[in-house]
């Protein structure tokens, strides 16, 4: 069974603190994506990666950036936290095969809240 | 207007009742996926389909491509069943294969 595994499930920052949240999936799939999910606004793609050191913007990459450096491991980074950044964050992975993404693995979730 | 629409947002209903959640898309798509996601917000891929209809258990999902619209159903609902259900489609968006998701139907079974 695929197992993704973020770091947290709860965090609390400060404004202007870098965050790291961390996600490791144990299935060797090529793809990891990083959604935050907020009331009202569903699940939105921040950051996709499909390979090692590769990474994409998705819809809301602002104030973001990620880190792949081995396949396993998939950061995302809040260079300088702020309020509207609290969130619940959500890891996910997925196998490319058949000349199609397979359905995508998530993780718990992480809530973090930025006071 | 969203790409996906779900419908509807919320639905509650006594133990044993016959579920139907409906899902509608505006873009090309090469499969549509649903989700279940508990209180707590862990997320479970439930089904995978890219026509016609697939079975687990006491859930059935169908899909009409030609309609652009999708249901997911649920025979003998049970209160475990109660969750957020998301519909979410695999579009081609900016050359890359990604998950554009619906906003969710709350379902509450009521025992």
């Amino acid at each position: 069974d695929v197992k993704v595994t973020q770091s947290s499930r709860y965090l609390v920052k400060r404004t202007g603190e870098k965050v790291f949240l961390e996600c490791v999936q144990d299935m060797d799939h090529e793809n990891m994506f990083w959604y935050r999910q907020d009331p009202g606004l569903g699940l939105r793609l921040i950051y996709f990666s499909y390979d090692v050191k590769m990474k994409e913007k998705g819809d809301i990459p602002e104030g973001y950036s990620v880190s792949r450096e081995k396949k396993e491991r998939f950061s995302l980074i809040l260079e300088s936290a702020s309020t509207n950044q609290t969130s619940m964050y959500l890891c996910a992975s997925s196998l490319w095969w058949g000349g199609r993404n397979q359905p995508q693995h998530f993780g718990d979730g992480t809530r973090l809240s930025i006071l | 207007k969203n790409e996906v629409e779900q419908s509807p947002q919320n639905l509650t209903a006594q133990e044993g009742e016959f579920i139907t959640i409906n899902c509608s898309y505006s873009v090309g798509i090469s499969a549509l996926h649903w989700l279940q996601q508990h209180p707590g917000g862990g997320i479970v891929s439930l089904f995978m389909l890219s026509s016609g209809k697939k079975k687990h258990g006491r859930l059935i999902a169908t899909i009409n491509i030609q309609e652009k619209h999708s249901s997911l159903h649920i025979t003998a609902s049970h209160p475990r069943d109660s969750a957020v259900y998301i519909c979410a489609v695999t579009g081609v968006i900016q050359g890359a294969q990604k998950l554009v998701f619906g906003q969710g139907t709350r379902l509450t079974i009521n025992p």
